[in-house]
């Protein structure tokens, strides 16, 4: 069954202070992998696809990498409007339609 | 519309009662999806449509779970006789691809009391 774990639950970050969030999964077939924002109260929204292994995605202070398991999101010194929860999706060929969801790292950047 | 509408933005709900949440899509999107967010937790799948056909209601939690696109455009998720446990956000949203950039609404948070 395909599986989405990411980790650290929680992470509270000096403004500044680098880090990097983990999405790790298990998947019959990866056709796409997803990194998405969620503010509170709100819908997730898009930040990057990464469909192959070492590919490589930048956005402003956000960098997303994928290797054959995992996927990291990296923040460069970040600033508290960064603080949200990031959510990590996959996309498989196990022959449903559905995107699965990890729990998602709570980011809270302190100024 | 600019974005993905959902409406309401909050329901409370007496046990027992049936309630319908609405989505909007961005126009011209043919994927639609439904997710269902508890408080602390990532997005579980409901249900997908392509245009009007439900493809995959696998994730559908029971049969007092509902969902419908008839024009393949606006779609409504029913929950009759609500229980406690349906609490949660529901989550609505749309693609102009199968496998793509998923543009979320803002969701209908539902309380049952």
């Amino acid at each position: 069954e395909d599986q989405v774990t990411q980790s650290p639950e929680a992470l509270r970050l000096q403004e500044g202070e680098s880090s990097s969030l983990n999405c790790s999964y298990t998947v019959s077939g990866l056709r796409g992998l997803f990194w998405y924002r969620q503010d509170p109260g709100k819908g997730p929204e898009f930040l990057f696809t990464l469909y192959s292994a070492g590919e490589e995605k930048e956005k402003e202070r956000l960098k997303a990498t994928l290797t054959k398991k995992e996927s990291f999101l990296h923040i460069t010194a970040p600033k508290p409007e960064d603080s949200a929860t990031y959510l990590c999706a996959v996309y498989s060929t196990s022959g449903t339609y559905k995107y699965i969801f990890g729990t998602g790292t709570r980011l809270k950047v302190l100024a | 519309g600019a974005g993905v509408s959902q409406s309401p933005r909050y329901k409370v709900a007496k046990r027992g009662q049936d309630v319908a949440l609405r989505c909007d899509p961005i126009s011209g999107h043919v994927s639609l999806f439904w997710y269902q967010q508890a408080l602390g937790q990532g997005p579980e799948f409901l249900t997908y449509f392509q245009n009007e056909a439900q493809l995959d209601k696998s994730g559908l939690p029971s049969d007092r779970f509902f969902a419908e696109r008839p024009e393949g455009s606006v779609s409504t998720l029913k929950i009759q006789r609500t229980q406690q446990e349906d609490s949660a956000v529901y989550l609505c949203a749309s693609s102009d691809k199968r496998i793509g950039e998923l543009f979320f609404g803002e969701g209908s948070r539902l309380t049952v009391l």
